[in-house]
């Protein structure tokens, strides 16, 4: 079935630093991939989304590619702050319509 | 932007008893909604889909008697839990999308956090 790998948290970087953070899926046809946020007891905030492949999504100064061809949608930031500690949510939707969510991970940024 | 609450944002009850949780879309007609849950550090597991109007559509494994769900607007969808335990404890977060297929956007409301004594 459909699913999304995300690298494993936590992340702990210093203010400034460069992020990344990795994402594959695998999926039949042609999914939409998409970004969310959570910041600490909250609900899911939609970051960047792209829905066909080499497109480019972007917001706050974050950025994710849809590569196609690696089944890939890392998510990079080039200098991060510390109001960007949050779980951050890789996900798709299948042709059913479904959001099929990552394992999520951890950002801790530290001044 | 599309707004999407859920009502009441913690809630703690007795073992045994049922609680209801709201979900509203405040600015667009939502025709679908969906349930999730979230256990602590973990990601967010689709519990059924609400179509308004019909019944809802769950998850493999999820009981459909103990977590009743009600799309009876197309502003409000409800999950009561019914005879709540500890188990039961956990984030339930709502989504409300505006149309059918996978390429619209679902908005997800703050969540509700459910603590059963």
């Amino acid at each position: 079935g459909d699913s999304v790998t995300q690298m494993e948290g936590p992340v702990t970087l210093s203010e400034e630093a460069f992020l990344t953070i990795n994402c594959t899926y695998t999926a039949t046809g042609y999914p939409s991939l998409f970004w969310y946020v959570q910041y600490p007891g909250e609900g899911l905030q939609l970051l960047l989304k792209a829905t066909k492949a080499d497109d480019k999504g972007s917001n706050k100064g974050f950025e994710a590619t849809y590569r196609k061809e690696t089944t890939s949608f890392h998510l990079e930031k080039g200098s991060v702050q510390v109001s960007d500690s949050a779980v951050y949510f890789c996900a798709l939707t299948n042709q059913g319509g479904k959001l099929i969510f990552g394992q999520g991970t951890e950002l801790s940024v530290k001044p | 932007g599309a707004v999407v609450s859920q009502h009441p944002s913690r809630v703690i009850c007795k073992s045994g008893t049922s609680v209801k949780i709201e979900c509203r879309s405040l600015d667009f007609q939502a025709t679908t909604m969906f349930w999730y849950r979230q256990f602590p550090k973990q990601s967010l597991m689709l519990m059924a889909t609400s179509n308004e109007g019909s019944k809802a559509t769950y998850e493999q494994g999820v009981e459909k008697d103990k977590f009743l769900i009600n799309h009876a607007s197309l502003t409000l969808s409800t999950l009561t839990v019914t005879s709540a335990h500890p188990e039961d404890s956990s984030f339930y977060i709502c989504s409300a999308r505006s149309g059918g297929g996978s390429y619209n956007e679902q908005f997800f409301g703050p969540g509700t956090r459910l603590t059963v004594l």
